[in-house]
């Protein structure tokens, strides 16, 4: 199974740039990286998606490197808004289930 | 306006009774999920259906039951087999299953057996 390992919490300020990186080292070969964002009492939202390289979108950039064990979500100039948890999912590859770890908790404080 | 439902936002049950929480989509997705969330903690896996009349268990499938007889519609029951049912429940739905699926999620239902 294509588990994940994230940090459980990170802090950060406004205005600057965050890095959350997500370890899969079973990820499957045609696993798809899927990171979402959850506020309290929310369903998830879908922040971002990629397979290798970069991926960039309005909101977030998604780096992976070439042997896809693991992937860094970049937020960019975060605010209080961004205090969230942050998953990273990828498909389970074989049933194409998906696993969604505990998450990272970012608080941004101003 | 496209979306997904879920309703009631909170219920609350007495122990030992069944109860049916509502899901409800009109994005004409054939997938859609049923994942618990405890505080704190991440989501885990109930069911998943991936066409009408078939579904999956999930991770934590014990207690639970559903049945997806419309499209639209994927209900989940959590019977009184359910050793500690009080957690936010979540539904979710997607074009199909596969990786780059992007799943959709409800509001959520907070359940409460007292």
């Amino acid at each position: 199974l294509a588990k994940t390992t994230q940090p459980i919490s990170m802090d950060s300020y406004e205005g600057q740039e965050v890095n959350i990186t997500c370890s899969h080292n079973n990820i499957a070969t045609n696993d798809y990286i899927t990171w979402y964002q959850q506020f309290p009492s929310q369903g998830p939202r879908f922040i971002i998606q990629g397979y290798k390289t970069k991926v960039t979108n309005e909101v977030a950039s998604l780096f992976i490197p070439a042997d896809r064990k693991s992937s860094t979500l970049s937020l960019p100039r975060v605010s209080l808004s961004d205090t969230a948890v942050y998953y990273c999912l990828v498909g389970d590859g074989v049933f194409n289930k998906f696993y969604f770890g505990s998450g990272t908790k970012l608080n941004v404080k101003p | 306006d496209g979306g997904i439902t879920q309703s009631p936002k909170y219920l609350f049950r007495k122990e030992g009774q069944n109860v049916t929480l509502s899901c409800e989509q009109n994005l004409n997705h054939d997938a859609m999920y049923w994942y618990r969330q405890d505080p704190g903690q991440g989501l885990r896996l109930i069911y998943y259906s991936q066409i009408v009349n078939d579904f999956q268990k999930g991770d934590i499938a014990e207690g639970y039951s559903v049945s997806r007889e419309k499209k639209e519609s994927f209900p989940l029951t959590v019977t009184s087999a359910q050793k500690n049912p009080t957690a936010f429940y979540l539904c979710a739905s997607s074009l199909g299953v596969g990786s780059t699926d992007t799943q959709y999620f409800g509001p959520g239902t907070r359940l409460t057996v007292l």
